[in-house]
């Protein structure tokens, strides 16, 4: 398996446009994780999904912030409008959820936002 | 909800020398994972140990959950062991998520 795939590496975009994050998880995993690092706040969970059901979105800081999993093999996370504060690298993690190892999580490459 | 503490916050080594990181965490957990993050900002897993001693080359970890601890040993640094080690709780007995640390920024100089 490829791993996690997070698109795009970097954005750049101007105040008050929307931006879209994608991620695919590992294939079989049935959770997936939105982390955000900042170097104030460190990583912090976003929301997590189970088998592409919202189980956590405690984090997700307001309502500008979204998430959705459509299917097994994609998820989105989408800030509208964005504000220069919502600049961090935004983490994708997945989690097989059985097994001996079931809550071992595989973290994405990071999408770096810039918000100008 | 839990507290997870690095130690030291950063460290300098010269090529060669070994170490050892710490974390703490205020209540039992059932699982631990550390990470590597490297200066490109990747996360890498290190060791998925709830409990018990793992090695794996030069790095070994060792957990004990009753006392709320767990220790990373870097032997014979190299410059590539450079950047950010973290470790990772679950916040609770019922949780998949994870509440990491603060890490512990590594400088290996050659």
């Amino acid at each position: 398996d490829a791993g996690v795939i997070q698109s795009p590496r970097h954005e750049v975009t101007e105040m008050g446009q929307e931006v879209t994050l994608r991620c695919k998880p590992i294939s079989g995993h049935d959770y997936l994780f939105w982390y955000r690092q900042t170097m104030m706040r460190g990583l912090e969970l976003l929301i997590y999904f189970n088998n592409n059901v919202p189980i956590d979105d405690s984090g997700m800081p307001e309502d500008r912030f979204s998430a959705k999993m459509p299917n097994a093999s994609f998820s989105t996370l989408k800030i509208q409008p964005s504000e220069p504060r919502d600049s961090a690298v935004y983490f994708c993690a997945s989690s097989p959820g059985e097994g001996s190892r079931s809550t071992e999580a595989f973290f994405g490459q990071g999408t770096r936002l810039t918000v100008v | 909800g839990i507290q997870v503490e690095q130690s030291p916050p950063d460290l300098i080594l010269q090529e060669g020398a070994n170490s050892t990181l710490r974390c703490n965490f205020s209540d039992s957990v059932n699982n631990l994972q550390w990470f590597h993050q490297n200066p490109w900002g990747q996360l890498i897993n290190l060791f998925y140990i709830p409990s018990g001693t793992k090695q794996n080359g030069r790095l070994s970890a060792t957990t004990v959950a009753t006392e709320r601890y767990s220790l990373l040993y870097i032997s014979s640094s190299q410059t590539t062991d450079s950047g950010v080690y973290f470790c990772a709780v679950p916040p609770d007995n019922y949780g998949q998520n994870f509440v990491f640390g603060p890490g512990t920024r590594l400088s290996v100089l050659p």
